[in-house]
């Protein structure tokens, strides 16, 4: 079974500064991804960045990059210079990418970030 | 990124009525989607993965006689919920999962269903 866990419930950061959201996972399976995901107040799923767990370099997509630790079991994600536009809850979530899987995404609870201007 | 489409977005129905929400991949073929439910400020919740030519594989606890799920196509999957009831009212949000690495899911916008 996995397992992600978001601690979170809400973050404030101030517009251009950097903000990290924590997430914790659990799994058996020696294959998996990570993921994160934006859904504004408008409910859209919005994909930001992916990890997988035999990528050695941490992802990076534009202002997102994932702080990744195997070791701790950690897929952080850090947004840099913060925009008002990223106020939104965001979703970490994994699924396993063995062989067979169907590679159903597993989610946390979310954290809603809110950029102060 | 690619594109998959939900329709209708919102949508009202009395109580024992029944509802259909379509789910389409536009730009990709998806031979495995997921039904998701997610209650207000809540995380989402895997209901059900529809598989293109076979039935639905349905989380613990999803009626499947309630939650009908049909797959038809490559990209087209539908959800059908029977004999709505108040307690069925949620936002009903699908994905269609990329058929190579890093097989990402893509999200419908969702659908808010409000059972009277």
């Amino acid at each position: 079974a996995q397992k992600i866990t978001q601690t979170q419930p809400g973050m404030f950061v101030q517009e251009k500064e950097a903000v990290t959201l924590d997430c914790t996972y659990d799994t058996s399976d020696p294959s998996y991804g990570l993921f994160w995901y934006k859904q504004p107040s408008s409910g859209e799923m919005i994909f930001l960045i992916y990890q997988g767990s035999y990528d050695q370099q941490n992802a990076t997509e534009g202002r997102y990059s994932l702080n990744f630790q195997k070791a701790r079991k950690s897929a952080n994600l850090v947004i840099s210079a913060s925009q008002l536009g990223d106020s939104a809850m965001y979703f970490c979530a994994m699924s396993s990418i063995s062989s067979g899987s169907a590679r159903q995404l597993t989610f946390g609870s979310g954290t809603q970030l809110t950029v102060l201007p | 990124g690619a594109v998959v489409s939900q329709h209708p977005s919102r949508v009202i129905c009395k109580s024992g009525t029944s509802v259909k929400i379509e789910c389409r991949s536009l730009d990709f073929q998806a031979t495995t989607m997921f039904w998701y439910r997610q209650f207000p400020k809540k995380s989402l919740m895997l209901m059900a993965t529809s598989n293109e030519g076979s039935k639905a594989t349905y989380e613990q606890g999803v009626e499947k006689d309630k939650f009908l799920i049909n797959h038809a196509s490559l990209t087209l999957s539908t959800l059908t919920v029977t004999s709505a009831h108040p307690e069925d009212s949620s936002f009903y949000i699908c994905s269609a999962r990329q058929t190579r690495a890093p097989y990402e899911q893509y999200f419908g916008p969702g659908t808010r269903l409000t059972v009277t």
